[in-house]
């Protein structure tokens, strides 16, 4: 089971790129590396998931070097909504149960 | 509903009481989660299903947890003898597990308090 590793918390200022670098050594050649958001008092939120090199949707962008050891999310211009845990999962086939670390708090400051 | 719904969205209940939390998820899901999270913690695994059969419950505590999805679609997971240990949020999640699909929607979760 790939355990990922990630920094426990973040604090950036708004307008500012910010990105979240997550490490999972021994990740699985099927597992897809996933990240969920989740604010206070709500359940956590799909942002984006990858595989290999980069993925970017309208909320962030992923990039997955080709050892696949590690992987950061990238959030563009963020803004104090964007305050909350993020979290990096490695999932796969196999490896279906979602094992949440504790994630990163990431703050923004205005 | 367009989500996955959970009920009750609080629950406080008494030490040694039994309680039961309900979880519909997404119509067409297959797959369905619980998590607890406890404050400053990421969610902890309970139990998955896929359909109407527990794939994988290594993350109940103990005996006195178990969780039935017996037509494939709401779930139910009951706690017997609660503990006040077992307070905490429950969440509940939904996916299509496709090949390639491996998002999870979580519901507003529950939120168990035993006194």
């Amino acid at each position: 089971l790939a355990k990922t590793t990630q920094p426990i918390s973040m604090d950036s200022y708004e307008g500012q790129e910010v990105n979240i670098t997550c490490s999972h050594n021994n990740i699985a050649t099927n597992d897809y590396i996933t990240w969920y958001q989740q604010f206070p008092s709500q359940g956590p939120r799909f942002i984006i998931q990858g595989y290999k090199t980069k993925v970017t949707n309208e909320v962030a962008s992923l990039f997955i070097p080709a050892d696949r050891k590690s992987s950061t999310l990238s959030l563009p211009r963020v803004s104090l909504s964007d305050t909350a845990v993020y979290y990096c999962l490695a999932v796969g086939v196999g490896n279906e149960k979602l094992t949440f670390g504790t994630g990163t708090r990431l703050t923004i400051i205005p | 509903g367009a989500g996955v719904s959970q009920t009750p969205s609080n629950k406080v209940t008494e030490k040694g009481k039994y309680v039961e939390l309900r979880c519909d998820p997404i119509s067409g899901h297959t797959a369905l989660y619980w998590y607890r999270q406890s404050l400053g913690q990421g969610p902890e695994f309970l139990i998955y299903f896929q359909g109407t059969g527990a794939a994988d419950d290594s993350g109940l505590p103990n005996d006195r947890f178990f969780a039935v999805r017996p037509e494939g679609s709401v779930s139910t997971l009951k706690i017997q003898r609660t503990e006040r240990g077992d307070s905490a949020v429950y969440l509940c999640a939904s996916s299509l597990r496709e090949a390639m699909n491996t998002e999870a929607f979580f519901g507003q979760g529950t939120r168990l308090t035993v006194v």
